[in-house]
């Protein structure tokens, strides 16, 4: 079955970019959407946004400005960069596949998750 | 965007209780409506889309209810491993939405 793995820095300081992998496996990342996810510590779940195999994105309004999420087919792979981060994007970050069903969508299965840290 | 609220944000029960969660959507979102299971230090784990229908897997004593802006899932006989974190999540447009979550505690 698909898994996905989530890596990069654990450590980014405030201002600069947060750059994080999604490595899928057991499956392929075509026909898919692929999201990412945050979790700030303690905290509820907030989407980020999620890109089309293809290459088609759609964001959160919140983080729009300054999130890009890429995808990589020939590695299986796809990606998130944050700019000018801050303490607020202390979180741990997960990437998920959106599967659906009929007019439905959800997302499993998700990585392991990355905690990132915003801290000089 | 549409805020989707639980309740209760806590709730203690016990081994073999029936509980019920509540979600509460800002605006009507019919049945798009999804449940996740987070236990600490893991991802949540997805177990109802549809607002009812229960993932592959996942056991029976779960069952979701509800259309458009209220919703519930219900745990029939509480087991020990079901002591965790509930969250609701609409998938009826974005930016998709959480729930600020359920813990289910001893």
């Amino acid at each position: 079955q698909v898994q996905l793995q989530e890596s990069g820095p654990g450590l980014v300081k405030p201002s600069e970019t947060l750059s994080l992998t999604c490595t899928v496996s057991g499956g392929s990342i075509s026909n898919s959407y692929w999201s990412w996810i945050r979790q700030p510590p303690g905290k509820g779940l907030e989407w980020i946004g999620y890109i089309y195999y293809t290459g088609s994105t759609n964001y959160n309004p919140s983080l729009k400005s300054r999130v890009t999420i890429l995808v990589d087919t020939s590695k299986s792979q796809f990606s998130l960069k944050l700019t000018s981060v801050t303490a607020a994007d202390t979180a741990v970050y997960y990437c998920a596949r959106i599967d659906s069903s009929t007019y439905y969508n959800w997302f499993d299965p998700w990585g392991q998750g990355t905690l990132v840290t915003v801290s000089s | 965007d549409i805020q989707m609220t639980q309740s209760p944000s806590s709730l203690s029960a016990s081994v073999g209780d029936r509980v019920t969660i509540t979600c509460r959507a800002s605006q009507s979102i019919s049945s798009y409506l999804n449940w996740y299971q987070q236990k600490p230090g893991e991802a949540p784990k997805f177990l109802i889309y549809a607002a009812s229908s229960l993932q592959n897997g996942v056991p029976s004593r779960f069952s979701g209810s509800g259309s458009g802006t209220d919703f519930t899932l219900t745990i029939s006989s509480l087991q020990p491993e079901d002591f965790a974190t509930y969250f609701c999540q609409q998938s009826y447009s974005t930016p998709h939405t959480f729930g600020q979550g359920t813990k289910l505690e001893i």
